[in-house]
């Protein structure tokens, strides 16, 4: 089974801090995704990656940077956190369409405060 | 530009059969993915449609209009643990297989 492991599933940091969300696949996926899920707004995607230290911004990749150094580990990184930021986080891998398919597997979440 | 409409909300009785539509507008599109969400868990993968027609799994079957830009999910024999958000996903194509996803369907299951 593909595994999709973030580091934290709640978090509580302070306005300002920088902030590190990491995620791991055991998959060998080609590409990784961060999205905020917040009521009534449904997912958005903030960053994506295909490649190791390839990135691109998503719909809402303001406030955040992203780091991918190995093909394995994605992180998000809030630079100076602000109480906006507070959401729910998923990270999701896939790989490259083969055949028809193309599927998402996620991460189960950190819950990010900032206070 | 591109938009997604699915209904917020449908609450359907347990036994019932439920249908959860999706009309999208994407820029590029290869296909039409579901996800399953239980509260406070990670989405879920369910079904693909790359092709018009109906897919079926189990109790749960998918259908795709690419001309209509359409799509429904149809869930059947409805369980209390169907409870859950369901979202409509198109793949927009291209080989970082970005899914749009909206904000989703709740769906309550009453006893």
């Amino acid at each position: 089974d593909v595994k999709v492991t973030q580091s934290s599933r709640y978090l509580v940091k302070r306005t300002g801090e920088k902030v590190f969300l990491e995620c791991v696949q055991d998959m060998d996926h080609e590409n990784m995704f961060w999205y905020r899920q917040d009521p009534g707004l449904g997912l958005r995607l903030i960053y994506f990656s295909y490649d190791v230290k390839m990135k691109e911004k998503g719909d809402i990749p303001e406030g955040y940077s992203v780091s991918r150094e190995k093909k394995e580990r994605f992180s998000l990184i809030l630079e100076s956190a602000s109480t906006s930021q507070t959401s729910m986080y998923l990270c999701a891998s896939s790989s490259p369409r083969r055949g028809w398919r193309n599927i998402q597997y996620f991460g189960a979440g950190t819950r990010l405060s900032v206070l | 530009g591109q938009s997604l409409e699915q209904p917020s909300e449908v609450t359907a009785v347990e036994g019932a059969i439920v249908q959860i539509n999706c009309t999208y507008q994407t820029s590029g599109f290869y296909g039409l993915s579901w996800y399953q969400q239980h509260d406070g868990g990670a989405p879920t993968f369910l079904s693909y449609n790359a092709l018009d027609g109906l897919e079926e799994t189990g109790r749960f079957s998918s259908f795709l209009s690419r001309s209509d830009s359409y799509g429904y999910l149809l869930l059947q024999e409805l369980q209390m643990k169907d409870s859950a958000s369901y979202f409509c996903a198109p793949d927009g194509g291209g080989a970082t297989n970005k899914l749009i996803f909206g904000t989703g369907t709740l769906l309550a299951v009453q006893p």
